[in-house]
This record gives structure tokens, C-alpha cells and sequence, in this order.
């Protein structure tokens, strides 16, 4: 089955600075990689997502670049502010039998300090 | 707005008191999935439902249940919670082959 695999598992960086984080996946029937901010006590959000027929994508201060023949792709933070501290996982997903079978990273965790 | 609600928020039970909990979405979606997260790991998939069709994955523990009623509402039923069972309850859906959305959890502690 698919293995994701995510670094760093923590993260600090100030405020305003950049952050990345990376992850490799395993199987190459992957085609959606979406990237997850988790809150303290709270469920998962979408934050930006990417396709496997698009090499980089942009929103704002968020980007995630995806190089499928390395199998890695990676999210980026600009200009960080202390509302980006939070836990980001990525994703791997592939078709499966009408749903996307989802296959998440182990998380980073991201404090920005002010 | 367009949402995924879960119900309780926060849940306690006994040890081996059965325990039920709520999701219901407004987003029309077939896919409705329940995911277990413990403290400083990723969600893990237990099952899920594409429209009426049970999926069960293959290291869920007998112990839990799931009823979808209707496109809208899906439960998760514990029928005996252990100690190991406490954790944060992730409901989640998704149009086919689309992005999932999932709702703010339920917390689960068993005494």
C-alpha cells in the first residue's frame, strides 16, 4: 500500500520567515495531494491542494510544488504569522472504487514565534 | 453555510458503556468516512460509506459499528469502549473522487 513519509515532524521558525515542509509518497497511481492545518482541538482543514498533471500551485502566502518522478512534494509557508502555528499533514490519494482512498503523512508540527 | 457537524463535541463514557456518536453533512456528498485520531498522529481511517455500500477497513476492531441512515446522517457506534478507545472522532466526506471535508471531531474519554 501507499506509504507517506513526512519531515519535519516540528518545526520553529519567527514570524515572517518561511516555512517548509516536506513529504515523500510510494505508489505512483497517487494523483491528488492535498495538504490538512489541524488546530488544537479541532478537525482538519484543506488549506491547498494539488493534482498529479500540475507541477506547483499557489494561494497567497501558501504554495505546494510536487515533483512526480521524485515522488516528493512539498508545502510553503511565506511570511509566517503566528496563526500558522498548527499541525500540517499531507496527503497522497488515488481513485479506489469511486472514492479517494487517502493515505496521510505523520504530521508537522509548526510553531511560529513572534 | 455548507458544512460537516458532529455531535457531541465531547463525549464521556464508561468503560464498556455503549457510546454513539453523530455526523450529519449539508454538502450532499456520497462519501461519508470515521476516522480515529490519538494525540500527535495522523487520522487513521476506520470505515467508510460510499452511498449505502459499508467499507470496513481490515484492522477496525469488531467493536465499532457505523449506520448511515439517509445521504445526510452517519454514526459511530462503540459498542464496548476500552481505555484504548479514547480519542478524538473524525467524521469526513467527500464528493466521488474529490477532496474530503471533515467536521471539528469528537472528543471521546472513557473512565
Amino acid at each position: 500500500g501507499e506509504n507517506v513519509e513526512q519531515h519535519p515532524s516540528t518545526l520553529s521558525v519567527q514570524e515572517g520567515d518561511s516555512a517548509v515542509i516536506k513529504c515523500t509518497y510510494s505508489d505512483s497511481a497517487s494523483n491528488y495531494f492535498p495538504w490538512y492545518k489541524q488546530e488544537l482541538g479541532k478537525g482538519p482543514q484543506l488549506i491547498i491542494d494539488i493534482r498529479s498533471n500540475v507541477g506547483e500551485k499557489k494561494d497567497q502566502r501558501i504554495a505546494v510544488t510536487l515533483n512526480k518522478t521524485a515522488k516528493h512534494f512539498s508545502l510553503h509557508i511565506t511570511e509566517t504569522q503566528p496563526e500558522d502555528s498548527a499541525v500540517y499533514f499531507c496527503a497522497a490519494m488515488k481513485d479506489s472504487g469511486g472514492y479517494q482512498k487517502v493515505t496521510f503523512g505523520t504530521g508537522t508540527k509548526l510553531q511560529v514565534i513572534p | 453555510d455548507a458544512m460537516v457537524i458532529q455531535n457531541p463535541r465531547y463525549q464521556v463514557t464508561q468503560f464498556g458503556k455503549p457510546v454513539t456518536l453523530s455526523c450529519s453533512q449539508t454538502l450532499n456528498h456520497n462519501v461519508m468516512y470515521w476516522y480515529q485520531q490519538k494525540s500527535s498522529q495522523a487520522p487513521k481511517l476506520l470505515f467508510h460509506y460510499y452511498d449505502k455500500d459499508f467499507n470496513n477497513e481490515a484492522d477496525t476492531p469488531d467493536n465499532f459499528q457505523s449506520r448511515r441512515p439517509n445521504t445526510s446522517f452517519c454514526f459511530l457506534d462503540i459498542r464496548s469502549p476500552g481505555l484504548g478507545d479514547a480519542a478524538m472522532y473524525l467524521c469526513a466526506t467527500s464528493s466521488i473522487y474529490n477532496e474530503q471535508f471533515f467536521g471539528p471531531g469528537t472528543r471521546l474519554t472513557v473512565l
